[in-house]
């Protein structure tokens, strides 16, 4: 089945910096979601993204299907922005989640 | 309109124990997911109903697990003689038809002690 791998694991930034987190894929995908894990476990969706490039406010995220990798951006980060990040794709099997960054945003 | 959502928000049994955990999914969402999160093993499948077909069953761990989706809405996963290694978080998540976006509902924390 498809693997999902994201980088890096672990993130530490000072409020207000922006960051890239990736996502890499092993085939091509017919879904592709990222995800914003909060501290209560709740996962809220950010983008449903299988290709293209997407933004909603501070966040945007990138698929390039080819290429088999997703990037999502996070610009002038706040201490509410922390928690992890899940990228989870599909081809024709429900989602498989990647083990997910875990932002930390220091004030 | 309202989300995903799951009963109870946690359980702690005794090993041995049946339980049985609840999802309501969106109205108007043909497809249900059950996934599983626990510390070793990362946010996992379960179990996938699309309408009325056959559920995709393939990610169940053990005979011990099951689910049925009553009248195409609320959904049941029930574990039977629960062991430790049950303890996780489950999540339960719908969408419009298969592939489409999923939405996760707030998951049942199951505590096996």
């Amino acid at each position: 089945g498809i693997q999902v791998e994201q980088s890096p694991p672990d993130l530490i930034l000072q409020e207000g910096a922006n960051s890239t987190l990736r996502c890499n894929f092993s085939d091509s995908v017919n879904n592709l979601q990222w995800f914003h894990q909060n501290p209560w476990g709740q996962l809220i969706n950010l983008f449903y993204i299988p290709s293209g490039t997407k933004q909603n406010g501070r966040l945007s995220a990138t698929t390039v299907a080819t290429e088999r990798y997703s990037l999502l951006y996070i610009s002038s980060s706040q201490t509410t922005d922390s928690g992890v990040y899940f990228c989870a794709a599909a081809g024709n099997t429900p989602l498989v989640f990647g083990k997910g960054t875990r932002l930390s945003v220091i004030a | 309109g309202a989300g995903v959502s799951q009963s109870p928000s946690n359980k702690v049994t005794e090993k041995g124990k049946d339980v049985e955990l609840r999802c309501d999914p969106i109205s108007g969402h043909t497809a249900l997911y059950w996934y599983r999160q626990s510390l070793g093993q990362g946010l996992e499948f379960l179990i996938y109903f699309q309408g009325n077909s056959a559920p995709d069953k393939s990610g169940l761990p053990s005979d011990r697990f099951s689910a049925e989706r009553t009248g195409g809405s609320v959904s049941t996963l029930t574990i039977q003689r629960t062991q430790q290694e049950d303890s996780a978080v489950y999540l339960c998540a719908s969408s419009r038809g298969y592939l489409n976006e999923q939405f996760f509902g707030p998951g049942t924390r199951l505590t096996v002690l």
